[in-house]
């Protein structure tokens, strides 16, 4: 059953640490997402990559965050320094888009990462 | 991007047919509605997607007039596993489908 893989499940750190998140998506998915879920934001997009190219990254203070896919089976998401404030559950989402009229768009989810920050 | 507005909560009773309406008033031409549900702990999962008329698969059915402005979720008889949140977005066809998520309503069902 092909699905999403997201470590760390969970992370407490203390602020001004690095964090590395990791995600693999489903094995021939193009497009991979991370979004960031809060209760008082819900879920925000922070960037996302098709072929490997990020194409929007509008989502993320860049001044600490990054997001790179090294290989097609590998995606990261880095906070450096960490803040109280970036405390909350990142999903990583992977989906295929062939370049047809009408493809699904469907976005397969994984289990999050739940980072605290302190 | 097309901004969704739909109810915050919802209440139903076990059997019940729901229906949740999201409006989209300025939806583009290329633009697709798609439906997700998040329980909690879970990421989101893909429930249903339409770009005109209705759209039907095992667990739901989508309806979306001519004018494409709005869109309604039919669950048939919902069951006390139906609780969670449902999100209506619109899909931007181009550039890989920069999918944007709203607030969501809480569909709360009840024995």
């Amino acid at each position: 059953d092909a699905r999403v893989t997201q470590t760390p499940r969970h992370k407490v750190t203390e602020m001004g640490q690095e964090v590395t998140m990791r995600c693999q998506p489903i094995l021939g998915h193009n497009t991979v997402f991370w979004y960031r879920q809060t209760m008082m934001q819900g879920l925000e997009l922070l960037a996302y990559f098709r072929n490997r190219a990020p194409l929007d990254d509008s989502g993320m203070p860049k001044d600490r965050f990054s997001a790179e896919m090294p290989d097609a089976t590998l995606a990261t998401l880095k906070i450096q320094p960490s803040e109280p404030r970036d405390s909350a559950v990142y999903f990583c989402a992977s989906g295929l888009v062939t370049g047809k009229f009408r493809d699904t768009g469907e976005l397969f989810f994984g289990e999050g990462s739940r980072l605290t920050v302190l | 991007l097309a901004k969704t507005t739909q109810p915050i909560s919802m209440d139903s009773y076990e059997g019940q047919e729901v229906n949740i309406t999201c409006s989209h008033n300025n939806i583009a031409t290329n633009d697709y509605i798609t439906w997700y549900q998040q329980f909690p702990s879970q990421g989101p999962r893909f429930i249903i997607q339409g770009y005109k008329t209705k759209v039907t698969n095992e667990v739901a059915s989508l309806f979306i007039p001519a004018d494409r402005k709005s869109s309604t979720l039919s669950l048939p008889r919902v069951s006390l596993s139906d609780t969670a949140v449902y999100y209506c977005l619109v899909v931007f066809d181009t550039g890989g489908f920069k999918t944007i998520f709203g607030a969501g309503t809480r569909l709360f069902v009840k024995a």
